[in-house]
């Protein structure tokens, strides 16, 4: 089954510790991206990549790191989460620009 | 600059009643694409729909249709004989071609729908 799988789904973090989110496709696309959701203002993109090692950084990237290593994995680090980073996550891949986005289940990140 | 505006944050209907979404989008670029998703309460993104700046024909599937207007630029979603399993958080997208090769989607706010019984 084509699917894009985040890990975890929720977690509950104190600032400072470092945490990584996981984010993982089996459909063989290009482009893969981390948006956040905020209520108020819809998804927000923090990170994308165009290929393994071609990573970039979207509208919101302050406080986040990602790497692609291998076409399949995309995760988002959070070196020293802080609340402001309280969020809904989602990771998206896409097969190449501007086509149909498949994206994973959440990841809903509280920092207290 | 790029943006999409759903003026409408939350829509509250009864079943069976028709309701429209509006998207209105903003860009200079003359090949875009459009998406709607939809939010269900348990969070996930369910693509629906996919259309091109050069197809402005209107779009039917079931209940649901697209009406795609470059002149005013909107993006306008309908649902026919809601049912309470429409209910959920509606997202208008863009993404441009030749602006952006970031792959991004610029989402709007975000419309809730609640169709009650």
């Amino acid at each position: 089954e084509a699917q894009v799988t985040q890990n975890p789904r929720y977690l509950i973090t104190v600032t400072g510790k470092k945490l990584t989110v996981t984010c993982s496709q089996n459909m063989n696309h290009e482009y893969m991206s981390w948006y956040r959701q905020d209520p108020g203002l819809g998804l927000r993109q923090i990170y994308y990549s165009m290929n393994v090692e071609v990573t970039d950084k979207g509208d919101v990237p302050e406080g986040y790191k990602v790497s692609r290593k291998e076409k399949r994995n995309f995760p988002l680090i959070l070196e020293s989460p802080s609340p402001n980073q309280t969020s809904l996550y989602f990771c998206a891949s896409s097969l190449r620009q501007a086509t149909e986005a498949f994206f994973g289940q959440g990841t809903r990140l509280t920092v207290v | 600059a790029q943006k999409v505006t759903q003026a409408q944050t939350e829509i509250s209907v009864v079943e069976k009643e028709d309701v429209t979404l509006d998207c209105v989008y903003e860009t200079r670029d003359t090949t875009y694409y459009l998406f709607w998703y939809k939010q269900p309460p348990s969070g996930e993104l369910v693509f629906l729909i996919r259309r091109n700046s050069f197809d402005e024909q209107n779009e039917i599937s079931g209940r649901y249709s697209w009406n795609f207007q470059k002149s005013t630029s909107s993006f306008n979603f309908t649902i026919t004989a809601s049912q309470v399993v429409d209910s959920a958080v509606y997202f208008c997208a863009l993404s441009e071609v030749y602006s952006s090769n970031t792959g991004k989607l610029i989402f709007g706010q975000g419309t809730t729908l609640q169709v009650k019984p």
